[in-house]
């Protein structure tokens, strides 16, 4: 296992289009996070699962963004109807939570939309 | 509000010198994990360091050293004999451990050049 995947590493895309990214986290990983990171801004919280079910929601996921976690392995995030604001990296994490040890996450090298 | 403070955009720092990288936090929680992680150019990020909020000697990796100060929430990084390697964008982040998931806050990040 080679850490966290994420598919594709750059996404160019037209205004008003659909987008999807994949992230593959490491296996035994229960856990897994999206973040989006701006220009000049550290990574800001999206979404998190725990094993299918996603627990948590940031203000930042309008109802154009939609993610999904099925069967606890793999989890892909959807964009509709991009907007230039939606530009950004976005990044994956996954971690083997242990209740409330403060481990960090492993990242994926994140994927780069950039809408044109 | 769970906020990260990094004021410096941009270091430099030559080659074997060391460098300090600053940050402050805020946060009413008393519980929680302190952490730099490191993100080079088109890279993904790699955690550098960790502290735990409760404990009072300062973590050291190596070259890598924190100073954390709880009661002014600061936590800078101590860089020693910089290598050319560290060039990287450097991340400040807390986290609140919980047992649904522990989501990190994220500073806005310092450039770090080390100069040959």
């Amino acid at each position: 296992d080679t850490g966290v995947s994420q598919d594709p590493r750059h996404k160019i895309t037209k205004r008003g289009q659909n987008v999807t990214f994949r992230c593959d986290p490491i296996s035994e990983h229960n856990h897994l996070y999206w973040y989006r990171q701006t220009l000049g801004q550290g990574p800001e919280f999206l979404t998190y699962f725990q094993n299918e079910a996603q627990l948590e929601k940031s203000r930042l996921l309008s109802d154009r963004f939609s993610a999904e976690r099925p069967k606890g392995s793999f989890s892909t995030l959807e964009i509709q109807r991009t907007e230039q604001g939606d530009s950004a990296m976005y990044l994956c994490a996954s971690s083997l939570n242990r209740g409330r040890r403060g481990y960090g996450y492993t990242f994926g090298s994140g994927t780069r939309l950039t809408v044109v | 509000a769970q906020t990260v403070t990094q004021s410096q955009p941009e270091m430099s720092v030559q080659e074997a010198e060391t460098v300090t990288l600053s940050c402050t936090y805020d946060t009413s929680e008393n519980n929680y994990y302190l952490f730099w992680y490191k993100q080079p150019p088109s890279r993904q990020m790699i955690l550098v360091i960790r502290q735990e909020a409760y404990k009072q000697q300062n973590a050291t990796e190596n070259r890598f050293s924190v100073n954390f100060q709880k009661a002014a929430k600061s936590f800078s990084l101590k860089i020693s004999d910089s290598q050319l390697g560290d060039t990287a964008m450097y991340f400040c982040a807390f986290m609140i451990p919980s047992n649904t998931g522990n989501q990190f806050y994220f500073g806005t990040g310092t450039s770090l050049t080390v100069i040959p």
